[in-house]
């Protein structure tokens, strides 16, 4: 398969914990990513393999998959959460890049 | 620490050819493990993975893009270079370019983006 699809837009109340999600048949194979986007900025990494942060990324984020799916959890979201979140993954061919189609979070 | 920066031209007409320069500090693309990807956003959408290439040539197209996508690597100046052929209006977008690893799977560093607007 050659698609991730992501909820356009989740909300969450401040110090609340959401999850956000990503379905791809690609997920089956390989640990997704996640990059965060913040308002006239470059994407930024903040999860990656199975459970790895790039270091600086607070422990409140957390990544998950189950089968077809994989979920980025932030547990207690702060106010400079508020961004976009893209999940990311290799083709099933190994020979690709995709990613989804983003995820606008709204910290109320 | 890796630092990447693109440029090239704002404005480019229909059909035309267009080539941005991504310039790098901090990682070598002449040893074993460093890359280079081509990431793109046009305005309010999803980003695009368009093209890769790794220190020894290996390169990856999108395969949606691939007859108008050419990746090469000047690994003497530090510098990446992606052209895209008969530039049309839905090419308008942030152009990124952005640190991999042979194996990796994700970008970890990624330059500050260059606006390309296609018009006549």
């Amino acid at each position: 398969s050659s698609e991730l699809t992501q909820d356009p837009a989740v909300s969450v109340a401040l110090g609340q914990t959401v999850r956000i999600s990503c379905q791809g048949d690609s997920l089956r194979t390989y640990y997704p990513l996640w990059y965060q986007q913040k308002p006239g900025q470059a994407p930024a990494l903040v999860m990656y393999g199975k459970h790895s942060r790039p270091s600086g990324i607070p422990d409140r984020f957390s990544g998950s998959t189950s089968g077809n799916m994989a979920f980025l959890t932030i547990t207690g979201a702060q106010a400079e959460d508020e961004a976009d979140y893209h999940c990311s993954s290799r083709d099933s061919t190994d020979k690709y890049w995709m990613f989804g189609g983003g995820t606008r979070l709204t910290v109320l | 620490q890796i630092t990447l920066k693109e440029s090239g031209p704002t404005l480019v007409k229909p059909t035309q050819t267009l080539t941005l320069t991504c310039s790098f500090s901090g990682f070598s693309m002449t040893t074993s493990g460093g890359g280079v990807g081509w990431i793109r956003q046009p305005p309010g959408k999803a980003l695009e993975w368009l093209a890769l290439i790794y220190w020894d040539d290996d390169q990856h197209y999108s395969p949606s893009l691939r007859s108008r996508l050419t990746i090469t690597r000047d690994s003497t100046n530090n510098q990446v270079i992606l052209s895209m052929t008969d530039m049309g209006l839905v090419d308008t977008a942030t152009y990124y370019c952005a640190h991999t690893d042979f194996g990796a799977h994700y970008f970890d560093s990624w330059g500050q983006g260059a606006l390309v607007t296609v018009s006549s």
